[in-house]
């Protein structure tokens, strides 16, 4: 199985600062096409998870551009320009290259 | 508007069995794989089964392969979980995920049922 680690595992950020989330598979997630399969989610306290980035990068419909995916292969970040309170909660990152998906461990995320 | 509604759970002795349902509406159902994912309480997420949307693909975690049993009825929009030997560890949320962008994203979520393995 692949497995996805993340750092840090908590974070705590002034609204309107930025963030950053780091997420790492023990093997590459880059198809022969250039697909990335890691996919960014947002659990939000007392909510069910929500798809946040798809493929590495892309943001899915209604996420707002303060989000961004980035990186490739085995190492990938998602970066919040600027927090808001509504941004709080506990982030996964998912692999999709292998059906038996796995996620990261989660990175909670509150506000100083 | 998609939604996903679960029911199903409910406690449970260790080594029964509880079958999870979960009603899809918004969206052409037979064209889409879904998934369950379940989470411990105060844990993280886990992957637990995959379907395609004509049922001709099936996919379980390791943790749950020979016990549980995914299946789904297009004609009625729905997405079933059928729940065997339980165990303790397999007390969880349980949510329904549509699987998009080729069945490898879950894009949409349902708001979860939870499901108590206990004496």
């Amino acid at each position: 199985d692949i497995v996805m680690t993340q750092s840090p595992l908590s974070l705590s950020v002034t609204p309107g600062e930025p963030a950053s989330i780091s997420c790492r598979s023990s093997q590459s997630l880059l198809d022969s096409s250039g697909y990335n399969y890691l996919d960014w989610y947002l659990q939000k306290p007392g909510q069910s998870p929500q798809l946040l980035i798809y493929s590495g990068s892309n943001r899915a419909s209604g996420v707002p551009d303060r989000f961004s995916g980035s990186g490739s292969g085995t190492d990938f970040t998602l970066r919040i320009s600027r927090v808001e309170a509504e941004d709080v909660g506990v982030y996964y990152c998912m692999q999709a290259l292998q059906i038996l998906f796995t996620f990261g461990p989660g990175t909670k995320l509150d506000l100083k | 508007e998609v939604h996903l509604v679960e029911s199903g759970g409910g406690l449970v002795q260790p080594g029964g069995s509880l079958r999870l349902s979960c009603a899809a509406s918004g969206f052409m159902f037979s064209s889409f794989g879904m998934n369950w994912v379940r989470q411990a309480p105060g844990k993280g997420l886990e992957w637990v089964s995959y379907i395609s949307g004509s049922s001709s693909t099936i996919y379980y975690a390791d943790s749950v392969k020979g016990r549980f049993t995914i299946s789904r009825d297009n004609a009625k929009n729905s997405l079933y979980l059928q729940m065997n030997s339980l165990r303790d560890e397999d007390t969880a949320v349980y949510y329904c995920a549509r699987g998009n962008y080729g069945g490898l994203t879950f894009d949409y979520w349902g708001q979860g049922t939870l499901v108590t393995v206990s004496s």
